[in-house]
């Protein structure tokens, strides 16, 4: 079926460290890629997209390279802040199907 | 700014009293979703609108209900909350229910059956 694999948290990083959060999905078809962030308490926030291989999304320094040939849309950051911990979705939308998302991944951030 | 608004942003409810929640958009878009999410787990579409389509997923029970009386409002009604349905409801809006179209989320109400 269509899925999106998420790394499993939590993830825990001090301050200014570099984040990687990897993401793999099904390959049907060219779906679009997302990430989304939910902070303590609130909805999901978009935080940056590609709809096509090779695009590039990038949002608050955070960016995500879509790659066909190992079907992976892997989150970065260079240095994280404080005001970053927060849970990641990855997510998958492809035609008339439903948005799948990935497990969520729970991001600390340690001053 | 254009955006998405659910109210209230908590709401506590009997077992058994039935309790709707409700959302509001200004973006204008021809859909409109409904997930839950329970302790940070990925949300699960319970059902949505195109326009006023109403799709339903196949295993939201039926205990979950939704009327969209027109573009902007849309309002899940919960008929009997079991312990069970406490959870974090989202409403979430997409200009059309392509996969590549983004889903544009509210703040959530989180609900709590005693």
């Amino acid at each position: 079926g269509n899925s999106v694999t998420q790394m499993e948290g939590p993830v825990t990083l001090s301050e200014e460290a570099f984040l990687t959060i990897n993401c793999t999905y099904t390959a049907t078809g060219y779906p679009s890629l997302f990430w989304y962030v939910q902070y303590p308490g609130e909805g999901l926030q978009l935080l940056l997209k590609a709809t096509k291989a090779d695009d590039k999304g990038s949002n608050k320094g955070f960016e995500a390279t879509y790659r066909k040939e190992t079907t992976s849309f892997h989150l970065e950051k260079g240095s994280v802040q404080v005001s970053d911990s927060a849970v990641y979705f990855c997510a998958r939308g492809f035609g008339n199907e439903k948005l799948t998302f990935g497990t969520g991944t729970r991001l600390t951030i340690i001053p | 700014d254009a955006m998405v608004i659910q109210n209230p942003r908590y709401q506590v409810t009997q077992f058994g009293k039935p309790v709707t929640l409700s959302c509001s958009q200004t973006l204008n878009h021809n859909v409109m979703y409904w997930y839950q999410q329970k302790s940070s787990q990925a949300p699960k579409l319970l059902f949505h609108y195109y326009d006023k389509d109403f799709n339903n997923e196949a295993d939201t029970p039926d205990n979950f209900q939704s009327r969209r009386p027109n573009t902007s409002f849309c309002f899940l009604d919960i008929r009997s909350p079991g312990l069970g349905d406490a959870a974090m409801y989202l409403c979430a809006t997409s200009r059309n229910d392509r996969g590549k179209d983004t889903q544009y989320f509210g703040p959530g109400t989180r609900l709590t059956v005693l």
